[in-house]
């Protein structure tokens, strides 16, 4: 069965320090694997996307990376901001289409001043 | 601002009710998805759709339904309301179907049940 577990659950850290969220995948066959951010009642905002052959892709401030011989993927975040405070999905697709997507259940960050 | 638009933003209703949520994608995003997601839970992918076809199917149950329009807006009925169905309901597009491509989330509908 398919799945996408991150840890921890949650984090709080304080405003400027760096932090790494962790997400690691049974899913098969892999396509890709992908980091949103999603604010409290908000939709998930896509960070990053990276298919088999790329192993760190960056969007400003954040920086992931995925191992896919261990199945594991890192979300950095660098001089944390007030407003990096949300929850980070991991979600892993297989090939095949929309019903492959396996979501993680998320990391809970927030940045305290 | 994803460009995809869901109303109503907030809906209250009783047990046993029937709803409709509406979803318009994104300016030439052909592909639409409904994605469920509970207070203690993950986001529950439900359904997709592809130029008006139904294209993938999730943890959708027997009580929920969905179509996509011509003009490609999309509904997703949810009849027989039981409290468990209380959720954030999101709307995604894409402007193609195959996995690897973005999927762009809409705002959400916040439905109660009461």
């Amino acid at each position: 069965k398919n799945q996408v577990e991150q840890s921890p659950q949650s984090l709080i850290i304080l405003e400027g320090k760096n932090c790494t969220l962790q997400c690691n995948y049974t899913v098969s066959p892999f396509s890709n694997l992908r980091w949103y951010k999603q604010d409290t009642g908000r939709g998930p905002v896509s960070l990053t996307i990276m298919t088999f052959s790329e192993n760190t892709k960056s969007n400003g401030r954040y920086t992931a990376t995925l191992d896919a011989d261990t199945k594991q993927s890192s979300l950095h975040i660098t001089a944390s901001q007030l407003s990096d405070s949300a929850s980070y999905i991991c979600v892993v697709s297989a090939f095949g289409g929309a019903d492959g997507l396996t979501f993680g259940k998320g990391t809970h960050l927030i940045i305290q001043p | 601002d994803s460009g995809v638009t869901q109303t109503p933003k907030h809906l209250i209703t009783a047990t046993g009710q029937r709803v409709t949520l509406r979803c318009s994608p994104r300016s030439g995003d052909l592909s639409v998805y409904w994605y469920q997601q509970s207070l203690d839970q993950g986001l529950q992918f439900l359904i997709q759709y592809y130029n008006g076809e139904e294209r993938a199917k999730g943890n959708i149950l027997e009580r929920f339904s969905a179509q996509q329009f011509p003009d490609l807006h999309s509904e997703l009925n949810l009849s027989s309301l039981e409290l468990g169905d209380s959720a954030l309901y999101f709307c995604a597009s894409s402007v193609d179907p195959r996995e690897a491509y973005e999927q762009y989330f809409g705002p959400g509908t916040r439905l109660t049940v009461t």
